[in-house]
């Protein structure tokens, strides 16, 4: 069965440091997300991407953030300079289509900022 | 903007036992509503969803949920529990194509 592959599982940094969250979703999926759930609070929506644009954006996904589809697999979420409030799991999610269709999530990357 | 309440954080039960983990969620002209689980160290797997029709939504491992318009609800239930269930339970709605996601019910089952 296909499925949302995320890498690396676990990342460590320092404060200040850029990071990039990697995700290959599913191969004939057109959507892509990114959420993140900060220890004991609620998953939330950062971003979604469709046809190479950001397609919506949440009040978090500030100018530090940047997402990005470099090749035809692979969906990165970059972290320019990290804070202390970044450390979360982040997820990327991928879905055929928006709205009705069923949203396929990764494992996860928990990002540790130091 | 779309908003889900799941009205409990913890729902310790014993196997075997029926379980009812709560959801509201704001009124909206229409709704689609999902729920989720996530097992320890691993991602989110849809356990069911309602887009429209028939209210009684039958889902994967014995799950199913009810929406209730009138009461803006979407509780999920199972009618006897496994020591596998153990996990955390999300219900969420989409907001034009997003998952709008409740604070989650962790179910513990126990022996």
């Amino acid at each position: 069965e296909p499925e949302v592959t995320q890498t690396p599982s676990h990342q460590v940094t320092q404060m200040g440091q850029e990071v990039i969250l990697r995700c290959v979703p599913i191969s004939n999926h057109l959507y892509f997300y990114w959420y993140r759930q900060i220890l004991g609070q609620k998953v939330e929506f950062l971003v979604s991407f469709y046809n190479n644009e950001i397609s919506e954006k949440s009040e978090i996904f500030d100018d530090q953030f940047s997402v990005e589809r470099p090749d035809g697999s692979n969906f990165t979420l970059k972290i320019r300079s990290t804070k202390l409030e970044d450390s979360a799991m982040y997820f990327c999610a991928s879905s055929e289509s928006s709205g009705l269709y069923e949203q396929y999530f990764g494992p996860g990357t928990r990002l540790t900022v130091t | 903007a779309q908003s889900v309440t799941q009205l409990d954080s913890q729902v310790p039960v014993f196997e075997e036992a029926p379980v009812e983990l709560r959801c509201n969620y704001s009124s909206s002209v229409s709704v689609y509503l999902f729920w989720y689980v996530q097992y320890p160290n691993q991602g989110l797997q849809l356990l069911l969803k309602y887009l429209s029709g028939s209210t009684l939504v039958k889902g994967i491992n014995g799950f199913e949920a009810e929406f209730n318009k009138s009461q803006t609800s979407f509780h999920l239930r199972k009618p006897s529990v496994h020591i596998s269930d153990t996990a955390e339970y999300f219900c969420a709605v989409s907001d034009g194509g997003k998952l709008i996601f409740g604070q989650g019910t962790e179910l513990s089952v126990k022996p």
